[in-house]
C-alpha cells in the first residue's frame, strides 16, 4: 500500500523569505500527487496536483511542486510568502490504476509565517 | 453551486448519547468520504462510498456508521458516543473519473463528548 511522509510537522518562516515543505512518498508503481491547504477553522482546499507531464507544478497562491520520482518526492515551494500563507498543508497520493481505493494523505505540515 | 456542506458546525454530545452528522453535496459526484481530524495526526478516512447504495469501510470505522441512499446525502452515525470520538469532522467528494480524485471538503462539525 502507498504512503506518505511529510517530514516537517511545523515550519516557522519569516514573511518574504522562502519556504519549502517536503514530502516523500512509497510507492513501486505510477501515482497521482497531491497538496492540499487548510486554513485555520476550515475544510481543506486543493493547492496543485501532479497527474502527468511536466514535472513542475504550479498552483494556485504562487505556490509550486516538483515531482521527483526518483526521489520518491512531491516538494512544495513558494519563493517568498506572506502572513495569509500561515496555514496547514497537506500532501496527499493515489495510485494511478487504484479503482476506487481513496486517496492517502500524510499527516500535515504547519506553516507559520512570522512578521 | 454549495459545493459540499455540513451540519452541524459545532455540538456536544455526553457520552452514550447519538447523533447524525449531516453531508450534502450538489456537484453530482459518485464518491463521497467521512474524515477526522485529531491535532498532530492529519486526516484519518472513517468511512467511503463510491455511489448510492454502496460504502466500504477506511481506515478508523469503529463506532460510526453510515448509509448512501441518494447521490448527494452521505450521513455519518455516531451510536455510542465516547470521548474518543471528540474531534473535528470533515465530509468530502470527489468525481473520480481516470482515478484523478480532486477532493472537495466541507467546513467541517466540530464534535466534543463529554
Amino acid at each position: 500500500a502507498q504512503s506518505v511522509t511529510q517530514l516537517d510537522s511545523q515550519v516557522p518562516v519569516f514573511e518574504e523569505a522562502p519556504v519549502e515543505l517536503r514530502c516523500n512518498y512509497s510507492s513501486s508503481v505510477s501515482v497521482y500527487l497531491f497538496w492540499y491547504v487548510q486554513y485555520p477553522n476550515q475544510g481543506l482546499q486543493l493547492l496543485l496536483k501532479y497527474l502527468s507531464g511536466s514535472t513542475l507544478v504550479k498552483g494556485i497562491n504562487g505556490f509550486e511542486a516538483e515531482f521527483n520520482k526518483s526521489q520518491t518526492s512531491f516538494h512544495l515551494r513558494k519563493p517568498s510568502v506572506h502572513i495569509s500563507d500561515t496555514a496547514e498543508y497537506f500532501c496527499a497520493v493515489i495510485l494511478w490504476n487504484s479503482g476506487n481505493t481513496p486517496l492517502v494523505f500524510g499527516k500535515g505540515t504547519r506553516l507559520s509565517v512570522i512578521a | 453551486n454549495a459545493g459540499v456542506t455540513q451540519t452541524p458546525k459545532f455540538r456536544i454530545l455526553k457520552i452514550g448519547q447519538s447523533m447524525t452528522l449531516q453531508c450534502t453535496q450538489d456537484m453530482n459526484h459518485n464518491y463521497m468520504y467521512w474524515y477526522r481530524q485529531d491535532p498532530g495526526m492529519g486526516l484519518k478516512l472513517i468511512y467511503y462510498s463510491v455511489g448510492a447504495g454502496i460504502t466500504d469501510k477506511g481506515e478508523v470505522p469503529n463506532g460510526y456508521n453510515v448509509s448512501r441512499s441518494t447521490t448527494e446525502d452521505f450521513p455519518l452515525r455516531l451510536e455510542l458516543a465516547a470521548p474518543s470520538q471528540t474531534s473535528v469532522y470533515f465530509c468530502a467528494s470527489s468525481d473520480k473519473r481516470g482515478g484523478r480524485d480532486t477532493q472537495y471538503f466541507g467546513p467541517g462539525t466540530r464534535l466534543t463528548v463529554l
